[in-house]
Formats: structure tokens, sequence, C-alpha cells
């Protein structure tokens, strides 16, 4: 199976800042990466498909990029509805698997 | 608009089955795989499998093999999702998704609400 480190585990910041969430997968996967936002009691909501598409509908302020296998969600300028658990996933080959998730949390 | 909407919540006892169903609309339910997710309380996200709700054809996790059966009705277009054996561990919320086959790569663009899944004697 691929393994994915996904960092840091919980991250505090300010409306405002920069954040970064990184995703390293244990085999190449291609550009097979999804970001998913997750609310309490919510069903997780995709952000990026394939490692750097922004989904429809989601504000530009979110963004993906890879580097081999390394992978980054970058949310530029922090708003309170982004306060959430982020979840990267690879689907490059079953079984399909996710990172550990990131909790943000309002400092 | 695309909609999966799934059953109610269950409580179960360590060692029986259950069967959750997702009903899906708002597309062509035989174009898009269907994919199970679990997450259990405060935990991460956990792939359980997918089947093709045209042909019927399905792919399990070798951790889950011979416990998860997916099947499909396409006369109502709803999915099912039994899981039988069932342990303390297997408590979690249980989601359904769509997966999205007209982009590059490979997402889950639609999901269910949930349904909560109590195992406990």
């Amino acid at each position: 199976d691929i393994q994915m480190t996904q960092s840091p585990s919980s991250l505090s910041a300010s409306v405002g800042d920069r954040v970064t969430i990184t995703c390293r997968t244990s085999h190449n996967i291609n550009y097979y990466l999804n970001w998913y936002q997750q609310k309490p009691g919510k069903a997780p909501k995709v952000l990026i498909f394939a490692a750097s598409s922004l989904e429809s509908g989601v504000p530009s302020r979110f963004s993906g990029s890879a580097s081999g296998t390394d992978f980054t969600l970058t949310i530029s300028s922090l708003q309170p509805e982004d306060f959430a658990t982020y979840y990267c996933q690879q689907t490059y080959i079953t079984p399909y698997t996710f990172g550990q998730g990131t909790k943000l949390e309002i400092k | 608009q695309v909609q999966l909407v799934q059953s109610g919540a269950e409580v179960k006892k360590p060692g029986a089955s259950v069967k959750l169903s997702c009903k899906t609309s708002g597309y062509t339910s035989t174009s898009h795989l269907i994919h199970w997710v679990r997450q259990a309380p405060g935990q991460g996200l956990e792939w359980m499998g997918m089947i093709n709700p045209g042909g019927g054809s399905t792919t399990y996790p070798q951790r889950l093999q011979g416990r998860v059966t997916m099947t499909r009705d396409t006369s109502t277009s709803t999915v099912y999702m039994e899981l039988s054996s069932l342990r303390s561990d297997d408590t979690a919320v249980y989601y359904c998704a769509r997966e999205n086959v007209l982009r590059i790569g490979l997402s889950f663009d639609y999901w269910g609400q949930g349904t909560l899944v109590t195992v406990s004697s």
C-alpha cells in the first residue's frame, strides 16, 4: 500500500495568515493526489484534484503543488471558514489511501 | 442536482452484519463509480472499496476482503455496502462518494451525508 505522511498533524494560525500543509507519498503517484476539507459533522469536500487543479467553486486562495513525491496545499490568506481538518488522498492505485489529517485551528 | 442520500443510523451487536444504502440522483448512475469511506470517531478517513454501478464489478482493500460486499440496484440507482462479522472497531461514520470521471486525475466530487454505525454489546 502507498503510505501517506501528512504534516503537520495540527496547526494554529490567525485569519490572514498563509498556511502550508504537506503530504509525502511512499511511492511515485504522478498527479493522482487530492486535497479535502472536512468540517465537524460533515462529509469531506474536495478542494484540489490532480495535485494542482482547483475544484469548481473553491476560492482561489487554495492552491496545490507537487514536486516528486511531495505535495503541498497552500491557503494564501486564511479566512474564518477555513478552520477545519484537511486530508490528502492518493488515487494512483488501490487501496486508495488518505493522509492522517491536519487540524487547522484558530490561534 | 447531484445527490447521494444514505440510509439512517444503525446499532449492531458484535458479530452481526450491517447493510447500508446510498441512493444517487441527478446524474446517470451507471456512469460513475461509487466508493465507500469510513471514519471512526475522532479518527481519519479509510477507503473501503468501490463498485461500478454499470457492470457491478467491485474492488476491495485486502484488509476488508471477505467481510465487505458492495452491490447495486440499477432500477433504483442505489448502491449497498454490507459489512459482516462486526467488531467494536467498526464503529464509524460510513460515507459513500461519487468518483469524478470527466477530468484528469481521480477524485471524489460528491459525498453522501454519512451513516453512523455503532457496534456495541
